[in-house]
């Protein structure tokens, strides 16, 4: 079975664009989350969804946001970019919302110049 | 605010030691504490404990968790340098699965 995928896996962007990345979870999870991970720190909570309804948000701005298909695959979007955005941006699956381990995909690296 | 802080934020050790790494944590509403390992991007997932003194055990890594002092140790026994990685712990305080992480261990094993 595959994993958690995640697309593109590295994509390079001006401040003041705007980016989406794209995540399709295990087979049978219904809930989607995503991560940013600046480097040399631990992941930090973004968005989570299950069933296309968002569950939980974490501190981010606005400019951050994020839907769930009905397939269960789920879009971030990243409206008018700081540097501050370039990071490790993960998503994570799990079959339920509320327990359970996550599983994780190989993550988008985002780059702002 | 949830937040967890792990120690040390660094060490070397050789094949063959033994390490112990910490997680301390401090949540509103504890639901459980996970461990991953991250080599390269994704982190992968090692435990999750929810009760306190119950050892969680997967060949030569070991877990622990103190719901009274707030803490948790990952131990790995005879170390190989495949161990090299960065081990995050999370903790589980909110409405499920919204985890907040730690800054992480780095750990290097030299042959």
């Amino acid at each position: 079975d595959a994993g958690v995928t995640q697309s593109p896996t590295h994509l390079i962007k001006t401040r003041g664009q705007q980016v989406t990345l794209r995540c399709s979870p295990i087979s049978g999870h219904k809930s989607v989350s995503w991560y940013q991970q600046v480097l040399g720190q631990g992941p930090q909570f973004i968005f989570q969804y299950y069933e296309k309804e968002e569950r939980g948000r974490g501190n981010f701005p606005d400019r951050f946001s994020a839907r769930q298909f009905p397939n269960y695959s789920s879009e971030l979007n990243v409206n008018a970019l700081l540097l501050g955005d370039s990071a490790l941006y993960l998503c994570a699956s799990s079959w339920l919302a509320g327990t359970g381990e996550l599983f994780f995909g190989e993550g988008s690296r985002l780059t702002v110049l | 605010e949830d937040k967890v802080v792990q120690s040390p934020l660094s060490l070397v050790v050789h094949e063959g030691d033994t390490v112990t790494l910490n997680c301390s944590y401090e949540v509103t509403n504890f639901r459980s504490l996970l461990w991953y390992k991250q080599e390269k991007k994704a982190p992968t997932f090692l435990f999750m404990l929810t009760s306190s003194g119950i050892e969680k055990k997967s060949g030569r890594l070991s877990s622990i968790l103190d719901k009274k002092e707030l803490f948790s140790i990952l131990n790995i026994t005879a170390t190989q340098t495949g161990d090299s990685a960065v081990y995050l712990c999370a903790v589980d305080g909110n409405a499920g699965n919204m985890l907040t992480f730690g800054g992480g261990t780095r750990l290097m094993v030299k042959p």
